[in-house]
């Protein structure tokens, strides 16, 4: 159950792209297709961005993009707003009903 | 519409015990799947446990095992999380969460604080 590997911090300009990679092992990222992805403010709730892998739920602008290769995931956020600067943490359904979260990402928009 | 709330941190001493609670509200308690996830401050999150919606099995991560039970009463769509022995590296905020999309925690409590002082 060791904790999914996500870069400190990503940064970039409004409107640009930023990635964020979400690595894990064959027993969790690359074994399942429930990967999730959350956006946390400071003090605030985690809100689901990104589930099984690539589907967004309803509220989550479509800027926000999910994909997988392998035992990495990525989150990519298209055009970005000054309101994406936030925490961004990845999940991955382990099995036997086990979950584990990604280290977090800090998005810093320049 | 969904909503979660927290209670029962505080500030416990070291090998002491706290029981938390979540009251659920505007969803059918009984057939989800609820969960408990901290985050120590300053940190990441860390999923704890979680438990089927009819109780009768429970999941919970390594470094909790033995000490942290989790469990519910669907009669009054309440979760909780009896914490014994807890440890300085206990201390964080506590999310209960429920999943409405299979496999997807897409709903949150605000967290409440549990301090473990050595």
């Amino acid at each position: 159950q060791s904790a999914l590997t996500q870069p400190r911090s990503v940064s970039g300009s409004p409107g640009q792209s930023v990635a964020i990679s979400c690595t894990g092992t064959s027993s969790d990222v690359g074994g399942y297709n429930h990967v999730t992805w959350y956006q946390q403010y400071p003090g605030k709730a985690p809100k689901l961005m990104i589930y099984d892998v690539n589907k967004r739920p309803s509220g989550a602008p479509d800027r926000f993009s999910g994909s997988k290769s392998g035992n990495t995931a990525s989150l990519t956020i298209s055009g970005l707003q000054a309101e994406d600067e936030a925490d961004y943490y990845c999940c991955s359904y382990a099995g036997s009903d086990i979950y584990v979260f990604g280290t977090g990402t800090k998005v810093t928009v320049l | 519409e969904v909503e979660l709330v927290e209670s029962g941190g505080g500030l416990v001493q070291s090998g002491g015990s706290l029981r938390l609670s979540c009251a659920a509200s505007g969803i059918t308690f009984s057939s989800r799947w609820m969960s408990w996830a901290r985050q120590a401050p300053g940190k990441g999150l860390e999923w704890v446990a979680n438990i089927k919606p009819d109780g009768t099995e429970t999941y919970c991560v390594d470094s909790v095992k033995g000490r942290f039970t989790i469990s519910r009463d669907n009669a009054k769509n309440s979760l909780y999380l009896q914490m014994n022995s807890l440890r300085a590296d206990d201390t964080a905020v506590y999310y209960c969460s429920t999943a409405t999309i299979p496999a997807a925690w897409n709903h949150w409590g605000q967290g409440t604080l549990v301090t473990v002082s050595s």
